[in-house]
């Protein structure tokens, strides 16, 4: 089967840096996603990855190894607006986005 | 650009009746678009997928009798949800592609259904 694992909730402080992971298995890849949910509202889109590596964005990047199944996404410089749910989404072979869970981001001052 | 727009952004209906969500993409050709469904502290839940002037392709567990949906247009796509119970209460998001990047959706503000 297609299985997307992030974690459920993390909690970072202001000013500081998180990193959150999703390992995949699915069927055939053409990319990897990752959008930002705050609560009541539709995803918004962050970043692509289809080739291994970093991909840097202002604050937020996002690195995948296709190899291990394993992509992280790195926000820097935390905000209080950070503060939203992370949805890691892979494409499979039939270009149909498999989603995670969400990891629930919490920023403390 | 890329803008996705959903209406209405809440509605409230009465258990039995219908109520149609229109999704339209603003500044772009939506080849296809995607109609998701997601509970609280849930991911989202694909329910179909509709291309343009064709029949949509539903996923398995999902209703098509229930969950009408209709591409009648390159910039339209509505989802109408029949006969309505409160089990039917989520929160429902169009996406939709075909703009600057083949493989982004793009992803409308999203339906809040509270059925009573």
């Amino acid at each position: 089967g297609q299985n997307i694992d992030q974690p459920t909730e993390m909690t970072a402080t202001e000013g500081a840096i998180v990193q959150i992971n999703c390992t995949y298995q699915t069927s055939g890849f053409n990319g990897l996603f990752w959008y930002q949910q705050h609560a009541g509202e539709a995803p918004t889109f962050l970043s692509y990855n289809v080739l291994d590596g970093l991909e840097e964005k202002g604050r937020f990047s996002s690195f995948l190894s296709r190899s291990k199944g394993y992509s992280y996404l790195l926000l820097k410089e935390l905000q209080m607006k950070d503060s939203a749910s992370y949805l890691c989404a892979v494409m499979d072979s039939n270009y149909q986005l498999i989603w995670g869970a969400g990891t629930k981001l919490i920023i403390k001052p | 650009g890329a803008v996705v727009s959903q209406h209405p952004s809440r509605v409230i209906c009465k258990s039995g009746t219908s109520v149609k969500i229109e999704c339209r993409s603003l500044d772009f050709q939506a080849t296809t678009m995607f109609w998701y469904r997601q509970f609280p502290k849930k991911s989202l839940m694909l329910m179909a997928t509709s291309n343009e002037g064709s029949k949509a392709t539903y996923e398995q567990g999902v209703e098509k009798d229930k969950f009408l949906i209709n591409h009648a247009s390159l910039t339209l796509s509505t989802l109408t949800v029949t006969s309505a119970h409160p089990e039917d209460s989520s929160f429902y998001i169009c996406s939709a592609s075909g703009g600057e990047t083949s493989y982004e959706q793009y992803f409308g503000p999203g339906t809040r259904l509270t059925v009573t």
